[in-house]
């Protein structure tokens, strides 16, 4: 099993631009989460999908951000446009549906100058 | 609302010794799920242990263990003979039943440095 796979795993971007994470989930899994990561806020959920169908986006921070999942094999998360603030390490993780343990991928790091 | 509170935000200790890494969390759920991530200096967030809130047996794997306790609500983790390798972020997390899927609160996270 390749494990939750993001990507790309750096990216360095200029405010205004459009930023698109990439996450391909374990197969078999039911759950797809979006969680951030800042030194100032910790681990955020953002949002997360079940069965592909967005159950809970209230953690998305305005607007900018948006997140689909059009199969059960892919799902991405959009910034635009994206500001400095933006910056942080964006995950992604899966789980079968419950409260099984969450299987996170490695991160994107975005960074926006 | 949920809440997890992990009040050690740095701990450093010298190989060999044995640490315990402190978690107090909050819920209104009586049916909920907790959890312990280890973040490497590599990123990554890695599974650990998951518990159920009825069962409060401690648990032990290898050099961790972990106990459980209703009664101060509390779901601590022990590090015995530690090594330089266990240094890393180590998250303690919530469930509640009431949430669809995995949902997880995070608390801070507790930065461990082990020493040689």
């Amino acid at each position: 099993d390749a494990g939750v796979i993001q990507s790309p795993r750096h990216e360095v971007t200029e405010m205004g631009q459009e930023v698109t994470l990439r996450c391909k989930p374990i197969s078999g899994h039911n759950s797809l989460f979006w969680y951030r990561q800042t030194m100032m806020r910790g681990l955020e959920l953002l949002i997360y999908f079940n069965n592909n169908v967005p159950i809970d986006d209230s953690g998305m921070p305005e607007d900018r951000f948006s997140a689909k999942m059009p199969n059960a094999s892919f799902s991405t998360l959009k910034i635009q446009p994206s500001e400095p603030r933006d910056s942080a390490v964006y995950f992604c993780a899966s789980s079968v549906t419950g409260n099984s343990p969450l299987h996170f991928g490695n991160g994107t790091r975005l960074t926006v100058t | 609302a949920q809440k997890v509170t992990q009040a050690q935000t740095e701990i450093s200790v010298v190989e060999k010794e044995d640490v315990t890494l402190d978690c107090v969390y909050e819920t209104r759920d009586t049916t909920y799920y907790l959890f312990w991530y280890k973040q490497p200096p590599s990123g990554e967030l890695v599974f650990l242990i998951r518990r159920n809130s009825f069962d409060e047996q401690n648990e032990i794997s290898g050099r961790y263990s972990w106990n459980f306790q209703k009664s101060t609500s509390s779901f601590n983790f022990t590090i015995t003979a530690s090594q330089v390798v266990d240094s890393a972020v180590y998250f303690c997390a919530l469930s509640e039943r009431e949430t669809s899927g995995s949902r997880l609160t995070f608390g801070e996270g507790t930065q461990l440095t082990v020493n040689p």
